[in-house]
């Protein structure tokens, strides 16, 4: 079945502790992005990578950090969580950036920081 | 800045209703638009992507339009029914990276 998946689902951690939330996907695609969503706010973007080895700075990348290193893999890193962190937060990939693609989006990782 | 807003935030609605959900966006240099509805727990769903140079996609009992001069779209969802009760979310595409830009949703519920 083609999908992303996300892990952890749901996650309490306390300030400062590093925590890395894993994306994998399985359809060969190129590009994969990183949202956070909160409440009364659109999803905004953190980091994004058009391929391997390639990433970008989204909307919101303060301490955030990514890393491309397989085509599959789009790993989430915070080095020292901050309450302000707590948030929803999704994986996505498409085939390629272009914007007649659409985007798959894995089903959230939630996250508290205590 | 490109600004995409959804009214309202929450829509209830007994069964078997024709609705229209709203999207508003400030700028109109977009690639597309797309809506998408998420439900608790399981990511987001792509339901209908619209390209700047259409007027409207359909998709079953969905029709979504888009009004690029008055920086608008609607979706509207025939013949409700309860498992169409979601969040229903709009997002924009644009700039050199195709950076979506989202509204912060209208959360629908239909009454049986």
């Amino acid at each position: 079945e083609a999908q992303v998946t996300q892990n952890p689902r749901y996650l309490i951690t306390v300030t400062g502790k590093k925590l890395t939330v894993t994306c994998s996907q399985n359809m060969n695609h190129e590009y994969m992005s990183w949202y956070r969503q909160d409440p009364g706010l659109g999803l905004r973007q953190i980091y994004y990578s058009m391929n391997v080895e390639v990433t970008d700075k989204g909307d919101v990348p303060e301490g955030y950090k990514v890393s491309r290193k397989e085509k599959r893999n789009f790993p989430l890193i915070l080095e020292s969580p901050s309450p302000n962190q707590t948030s929803l937060y999704f994986c996505a990939s498409s085939p390629s950036p272009k914007p007649v693609e659409t985007q798959y989006f894995g089903p959230g990782t939630r996250l508290l920081v205590l | 800045k490109q600004e995409v807003t959804q009214i309202p935030a929450a829509l209830s609605v007994p069964e078997g209703e024709n609705l229209v959900l709203n999207c508003s966006f400030t700028d109109s240099a977009i690639y597309n638009l797309q809506w998408f509805r998420q439900d608790p727990g399981k990511g987001l769903t792509s339901l209908l992507l619209i390209q700047s140079s259409q007027r409207e996609q359909t998709s079953g009992r969905l029709n979504a339009s888009l009004d690029k001069s008055s920086g608008r779209s609607t979706l509207y969802i025939a013949a409700s029914q309860p498992g169409d009760s979601a969040t229903y979310l709009c997002a924009v595409r644009r700039g050199s990276n195709y950076q979506l830009i989202w509204g912060a949703g209208t959360k629908l519920i239909i009454k049986p």
